[in-house]
């Protein structure tokens, strides 16, 4: 049963510390998805990869953010300093190339519980 | 830039009950739409896909219909169970090169025995 893991589940820090997040994709698939979900924001889209590559990050906040895809079995994400607004719900989602095909979904792993304190 | 509404925010219904839950969008300019389906701590599960030149797309006891001109879809729920208890969000596909989702706020679904 292919699924996209996370870790860690979840993370107490404290504010100015350095957070990283890892998902594994279901393999196979060549686009990546980072989202943060919180009551008052929803569900946002931070990051998507393709083939590796960022190819849209205009969700993400550049001066603390980062997002990686060191190989095609691990992309990451980092917060550097954290701080207290970052507490969220980080999801990471995979898929098969879309390319145009419509039918393609998005496979979410189970999340990463994140508090900045 | 998409904004996506879901009503109501919130629903408690005894089991048994057929439910209605709506989304609207602003740009009907969408690829396709996609109802999800979060349960407390977990990810999203997709329950239906609907592409955009079709009305509506069936799974078992759910039934998703699109108006994309109107900017507005419909979640039907028949015969609702406590399993079914769970949020239940909207995402219209805004394309624009790749599968662009822009999710809803949701609707927190509780069915009660």
């Amino acid at each position: 049963d292919a699924r996209v893991t996370q870790t860690p589940r979840h993370k107490v820090t404290e504010m100015g510390q350095e957070v990283t997040m890892r998902c594994q994709p279901i393999l196979g698939h060549n686009t990546v998805f980072w989202y943060r979900q919180t009551m008052m924001q929803g569900l946002e889209l931070l990051a998507y990869f393709r083939n590796r590559a960022p190819l849209d990050d205009s969700g993400m906040p550049k001066d603390r953010f980062s997002a990686e895809m060191p190989d095609a079995t691990l992309a990451t994400l980092k917060i550097q300093p954290s701080e207290p607004r970052d507490s969220a719900v980080y999801f990471c989602a995979s898929g098969p190339d879309w390319g145009g095909v419509k039918e393609e979904t998005q496979y979410f792993g189970p999340g990463t519980r994140l508090l900045v304190l | 830039k998409q904004e996506v509404t879901q009503i109501p925010a919130a629903l408690s219904v005894p089991e048994g009950e057929n439910l209605v839950l709506n989304c609207s969008f602003t740009d009907s300019a969408i690829y396709n739409l996609q109802w999800f389906r979060q349960d407390p701590g977990k990810g999203l599960t997709s329950l239906l896909l609907i592409q955009s030149s079709q009305r509506e797309q069936t799974s078992g006891r759910l039934n998703a219909s699109l108006d994309k001109s109107s900017g507005r879809s419909t979640l039907y729920i028949a015969a609702s169970q406590p399993g079914d208890s769970a949020t239940y969000l909207c995402a219209p596909n805004d394309g624009g090169g790749y599968n662009k989702l822009i999710f809803g706020a949701g609707t927190r679904l509780a069915v009660h025995p």
